[in-house]
Parts: C-alpha cells; structure tokens; sequence
C-alpha cells in the first residue's frame, strides 16, 4: 500500500512555457500532499504544503504566483511552473501522507524539469 | 546550527560489515524521526521509522534515537552491494505547522 505516482516521469521544456506535473495517490487518499525540489548532490527542499480542497501553504523564498499548486481531490495535486526559467530545471518530488500514520510521507518517483 | 545534520560521506563498508549512519538534530521537541534511501535518480523511499528512544529493528535495519543526546542513527547488517545509495535523516520539526526536515544525506558504498 501507500503508492504515489507522478506524471510525467520526464519533461523538456523551452524558457517561458508552463509545465504541469500530476502526483496522485493511488490506492489510499491523501490526507495532505507536499512538493519539494532537489538540485543535484543536495537534499530535499520542501516547496509547499497542500491540504485538498484549501490553499497550499508555501515555504519562505518560494514564489506562489510562479508554482501554482491545486489539490482538487483526495487523490491529486498538481504543480504547475509557470514561465519556466533553466534556473528552474530540478527533480520535484510529491509526497503523500494518510490519516493511520499522519507522520510518514510517501514519495512519488520524481519528474525531472529540462528548462532550454 | 542546520535542523538536521548528517555526515555527507562518502562512506564505504565492506559487504557482509555493519554500516553505520548517523544523525542530529536541533529541535528539541522532535518527537517523529525517519530513514529514507535514495538511489541516485530516483525519489526517496522510506525504510524505517522511529518515535520513541531505543532501538527498533526491521529485518536487517536498525533505527537507534536518544532524545536527550538529539541524535538517531541507523544500522545496517550483513550490509550488500544493493545498499550502496544516499542514506537521508528526516525530522519532523515543529515551526508551528509541522514540517519534515531532510539532513543532506550520507551516500554509502559497499564494496564487495
């Protein structure tokens, strides 16, 4: 149980388009998802935090109006980069939590961002 | 002081050894610690979770936390090849929402 998945695993992009990236919870519902952001040899940066059906609640230096989040269901969020920057270009990982262990997060597998 | 502190490595064990990871943390009032494994490329997985000081075994992993000393670490037995990845500390840290706190990771090799 407590699989995540992410859609799509791979993306390219040219500077300036928005990118939408899928995480669903596949076979429990998600008490809360988060999106993090890994640059190469560091760790994990922890984005926002959404709860569905209310606003995500973003960490210090991350800008709202650039990382949209919707989290619509139990079983979705959505993390869209808007006028995607090579600066941009990252790992964003989802996670998941559930109501039985509020505590432990669940990853996805990732979608790697190529801003050209 | 960072929140979560971890030695970055490279570590290399011998197979068959015990690996030895280790963790501390800043905030005091922690009272959620976990292990995650991440192979370069792919998303972290996590392998153990702890909430309350002394050891809690699975299989061939131990999780070891000592809230007084701020401190957790992980043991792994009879250490294979297939374990060669970044080792990650998390902790969940309370800055009035409740937040999980990734150290920088300990990447271990196990040379056969």
């Amino acid at each position: 149980g407590a699989v995540v998945s992410q859609h799509p695993s791979r993306v390219i992009c040219k500077s300036g388009t928005s990118v939408k990236i899928e995480c669903r919870s596949l076979d429990f519902q998600a008490t809360t998802m988060f999106w993090y952001r890994q640059f190469p040899k560091q760790s994990l940066m922890l984005m926002a935090t959404s709860n569905e059906g209310s606003k995500a609640t973003y960490e210090q230096g991350v800008e709202k109006d650039k990382f949209l989040i919707n989290h619509a269901s139990l079983t979705l969020s959505t993390l869209t980069v808007t006028s995607a920057h090579p600066e941009d270009s990252s790992f964003y990982i989802c996670s998941a939590t559930r109501d039985l262990e509020p505590y432990e997060q669940y990853f996805g597998p990732g979608t790697r961002l190529t801003v050209t | 002081q960072k929140e979560v502190e971890q030695n970055s490595g490279p570590l290399s064990v011998p197979e068959g050894a015990i690996a030895s990871l280790n963790c501390t943390y800043s905030d005091r009032v922690s009272q959620s610690f976990f292990w995650y494994r991440q192979y370069s490329g792919k998303s972290p997985e996590l392998i153990m979770s702890i909430y309350s000081n002394g050891d809690k075994e699975d299989g061939r992993f131990t999780a070891q936390l000592n809230k007084a000393s701020q401190y957790v670490s992980l043991l792994i037995r009879d250490s294979q090849p297939s374990d060669s990845a970044t080792y990650l500390c998390a902790v969940i840290i309370i800055q009035g929402a409740q937040k999980l706190v990734f150290g920088q990771g300990t990447r271990l090799t196990i040379n056969p």
